[in-house]
Parts: C-alpha cells; sequence; structure tokens
C-alpha cells in the first residue's frame, strides 16, 4: 500500500528566504510516480511536478527544485528566493502503476513579505 | 473547455438532505477520478470512471454516496441523507488516458464544490 507522509504541518517564512518541504512516501511497487502540487486559496490543485521511479535525476525549474532520492524514499521540494505568491498549501503524491493517487496531508506554506 | 469545471462551487446543505455535485471534465478525456479533501488534509480517492464504466468505487466511504458518469462525458457526485462528516471539498480530475495505460500520467484537477453540511 502506498503511504506519502509531509511532516512539517506549517512553515512561515520570510519574502526571499529559501524553504524546502519535506515529503516521504512509501510503496511496494518498483514504478511509481511521485509529484507534488500546489493548493492556493482558490482551492484547485495545480500541477508542479512528476518523477517516475526509474528517474532519481533531480530537477530545477525556475526557483523550484526537486530532490529525489529513493535510498532515503523522500521527495523534498525547495523554493528557492520565496515569494508571498508562493504561499499555499502543498502537497506531495504518489502513484503506483495502475492505482490512485495517495496525497501526503499537505504543507502549508506561508511568506510574508 | 480548457480545464475541468466543478459545480456549485460552494454548497450549503442541511444535515438529511441529498445532495448532487457536478463534473465537467476536459473532453475527451477517458478517465474521471473523484477525490474528497477534509479540512486541513490531503485529498483521498474515491472513485474512478473510464469512460462511462465505473471501474473502482473502493474509497466511496458508505452506500449513500453514489456516483454516474451515463455518457462518458459529465459526472455527477450525489449524497443521500448528508452528515455533517461529509463536510468536506469534493475534487474531480480527469486524465487524458485510462488510468494504467500509460506512462503519461497527466492529471487536471477542478477547483473543487466545498460542502458544508448543517
Amino acid at each position: 500500500a502506498q503511504k506519502v507522509t509531509q511532516a512539517q504541518t506549517e512553515i512561515s517564512v520570510v519574502e526571499k528566504e529559501d524553504v524546502t518541504l519535506d515529503c516521504v512516501y512509501e510503496t511496494r511497487d518498483t514504478t511509481y510516480y511521485l509529484f507534488w502540487y500546489k493548493q492556493p486559496p482558490s482551492g484547485e490543485l495545480v500541477f508542479l511536478i512528476r518523477r517516475n521511479s526509474f528517474d532519481e535525476q533531480n530537477e530545477i525549474s525556475g526557483r523550484y527544485s526537486w530532490n529525489f532520492q529513493k535510498s532515503t524514499s523522500s521527495f523534498n521540494f525547495t523554493i528557492t528566493a520565496s515569494q508571498v505568491v508562493d504561499s499555499a498549501v502543498y502537497f506531495c503524491a504518489s502513484l503506483e502503476y495502475g492505482q490512485n493517487f495517495v496525497f501526503g496531508p499537505g504543507t502549508r506554506l506561508s511568506v510574508l513579505p | 473547455g480548457a480545464g475541468v469545471s466543478q459545480s456549485p462551487r460552494y454548497k450549503v446543505a442541511k444535515r438529511g438532505q441529498d445532495v448532487a455535485l457536478r463534473c465537467d471534465p476536459i473532453s475527451g478525456h477517458v478517465s474521471l477520478f473523484w477525490y474528497q479533501q477534509a479540512l486541513g488534509q490531503g485529498p483521498e480517492f474515491l472513485t474512478y470512471f473510464q469512460n462511462e464504466a465505473q471501474l473502482d468505487k473502493s474509497g466511496l466511504p458508505s452506500d449513500r454516496f453514489f456516483a454516474e458518469r451515463p455518457e462518458g462525458s459529465v459526472s455527477t457526485l450525489k449524497i443521500q441523507r448528508t452528515q455533517q462528516e461529509d463536510s468536506a471539498v469534493y475534487l474531480c480530475a480527469s486524465s487524458l488516458i485510462g488510468r494504467g495505460q500509460g506512462s503519461d500520467y497527466g492529471y487536471t484537477f477542478g477547483s473543487g464544490t466545498r460542502l458544508t453540511v448543517v
């Protein structure tokens, strides 16, 4: 069975600080996908990134970067030089092939001006 | 449409009332999912449709919950005799391919319907 843990319930940072959101996952399958979604106050889930289990290469997209380490079952998300618009709830999720999303409980990020 | 549309955006129901929540997926999308998101928690799977077939309803919490997608496009989630514990945001997502039929898991989520049972 899949399980996703996001130990940080809430994080507050001051604008321009870097912040890392932690995600630890459990899965029995060798083929799986990991995701990060952003949920702003408007409620929709905004897709940020998808990684498959065979690709541990880290990724950078603008101010966002992701560190995928199978050895520690972690898929952490870093925002560099945070901005107020980054304030939202961030969800890490896993998806075993042919199954359904399993979301973590989310981390509420507040970026203060 | 360009995205997944859900209506109503907000719904307040008296306990015991029946409600119907609508999801309009992206045109042509084969897969449609319903998720329930309780306050302060992550979304949890309710049910899955591939076209008009409901292939997985393992997440429906009780027989008061019923979902349909009769023509393989619009879907309705119905909750009968609502209870306070049904208060949550109900999210719909759609995907171009069937679950487990490919490696491109591109899902688009709607903005959800916030149901409050009083």
